[in-house]
């Protein structure tokens, strides 16, 4: 059983194009994450939700829509998409006291 | 905001060898987690340990929090522990507790 899954894996698309990342987490979590890891490997928070609401952006661009249809689920969809978007996203979740945060596997996204 | 920073950025050794990553982070946590990202691009959580000592078979780590510093041991190296380690820290003034604020990593190469 995958706590954090992402979908999809990879994802190779054309500038201009929207696309739509989806992560879900089965650990009955409270909060989720998105996080940007660049070409460098440097990992940075986007967005968080907690119970559905948007608590954290951390100055991302607006043509990225983090959606949480509900606790278990956060979606994150891209419009316009840019060369400097290529990176690696990963989804986290974690409870507000517990043991830290649980990361997906990844999704690398290149854009062409 | 918190700054991490990690030492020494890259480490090569023989396959047996130990080795000591340590973790420096500029003010109070609430969080700080160890991760392994391995070759193929996935976020390992190794421990959860904002404070104290921990052991998982060969790997140890110390928290320090009054130094603000944490140390990640790595005994009897395996090449399959070859990958980038990531500190990563959240802060108890940050909204959404796991909030982390990850570190530059320290890539090992292990060699046979």
């Amino acid at each position: 059983d995958t706590a954090v899954s992402q979908t999809p894996k990879y994802l190779v698309t054309q500038m201009g194009n929207d696309k739509s990342i989806k992560c879900e987490q089965n650990l009955g979590h409270d909060t989720m994450y998105w996080y940007k890891q660049d070409s460098k490997k440097f990992l940075k928070i986007m967005f968080s939700y907690n119970n559905k609401e948007l608590i954290i952006n951390e100055t991302v661009p607006n043509r990225f829509s983090p959606k949480s249809p509900d606790k278990a689920h956060l979606n994150l969809h891209i419009n316009s998409l840019e060369l400097g978007d290529s990176a690696v996203y990963f989804c986290a979740s974690s409870q507000e006291q517990g043991a830290g945060a649980f990361f997906g596997q990844g999704t690398r996204l290149t854009v062409v | 905001g918190i700054q991490v920073e990690q030492s020494p950025p890259d480490l090569i050794l023989q396959e047996g060898a130990n080795s000591t990553l340590r973790c420096n982070f500029s003010d109070s946590v609430n969080n700080l987690q160890w991760f392994h990202q391995n070759p193929w691009g996935q976020l390992i959580n190794l421990f959860y340990i904002p404070s104290g000592t921990k052991q998982n078979g060969r790997l140890s780590a110390t928290t320090v929090a009054t130094e603000r510093y944490s140390l990640l041991y790595i005994s009897s190296s395996q090449t399959t522990d070859s990958g980038v380690y990531f500190c990563a820290v959240a802060s108890p003034f940050s909204f959404g507790n796991e909030k982390l604020t990850f570190g530059t990593g320290t890539r090992l190469t292990i060699i046979p």
